[in-house]
């Protein structure tokens, strides 16, 4: 099985920081990445699929990128929306990564 | 509208079975896989497994092979997750989820159904 690995685990960042959540898978996935927003009590939200590609609707301030074993996704400008916990997901056989929760500092 | 519509919360005493039902709206399932996602309180997104309704093929990730049983009835535009020998570590919200887009990942989810074990 694919294992996937997100650091850090607990993000405390303030409204306006860059925060970069990073994503490791324990063999080669390519391209086949995709990141989830959640929040409580809700179902999780495509945020970004193929490693970079912005899912429809979604602000232009989450960006993704990597290939291969090693990806991050960025939001370049800290929106109050934006505490939630994140997901990475490898498609080839669909596990997630532990989790990222971006806290307020 | 595409909408994946869930059954209600179940609550089941340990070594019982629940099965969860995924009904389909503004969407020919037919067209991808279904897959079906646990969630335990206060933990992470664990895949357990997907169905192809064209043809019916399963995939199961190995910690729940041999207890989950994902059927579809295209019929009904339904997708069902059946999970046996409950025991308190499978009190979790349980999400189906598929890609309609066509991009990758899973673009629509059901709500969550909570079903909690407890004797």
């Amino acid at each position: 099985d694919i294992q996937m690995t997100q650091s850090p685990s607990t993000l405390s960042a303030s409204v306006g920081d860059r925060v970069t959540i990073t994503c490791r898978a324990s063999q080669s996935i390519s391209r086949w990445l995709a990141w989830y927003q959640q929040k409580p009590g809700k179902a999780p939200k495509l945020l970004i699929y193929e490693a970079s590609n912005l899912e429809s609707g979604v602000p232009s301030r989450f960006s993704g990128s990597g290939s291969g074993t090693e990806f991050t996704l960025t939001i370049s400008s800290l929106q109050p929306d934006d505490f939630a916990t994140y997901y990475c997901q490898q498609y080839n056989s669909w596990t997630f990564g532990q989790g990222t929760k971006v806290e307020i500092k | 509208e595409v909408q994946l519509v869930q059954s209600g919360a179940e609550v089941k005493k340990p070594g019982a079975t629940v099965k969860i039902s995924c009904m389909f709206f503004g969407y020919l399932f037919s067209d991808d896989y279904i897959h079906w996602v646990q969630q335990a309180p206060g933990k992470g997104l664990e895949w357990m497994g997907r169905v192809n309704p064209e043809d019916d093929e399963t995939i199961y990730a190995e910690k729940f092979q041999g207890r989950v049983t994902i059927t579809a009835d295209t019929s009904r535009d339904t997708v069902y997750m059946e999970l046996t020998s409950l025991t308190s570590e499978d009190t979790a919200v349980y999400f189906c989820a598929t890609l309609v887009g066509g991009g990758g990942g899973f673009d629509y989810w059901g709500q969550g159904t909570l079903v909690t074990v407890s004797s």
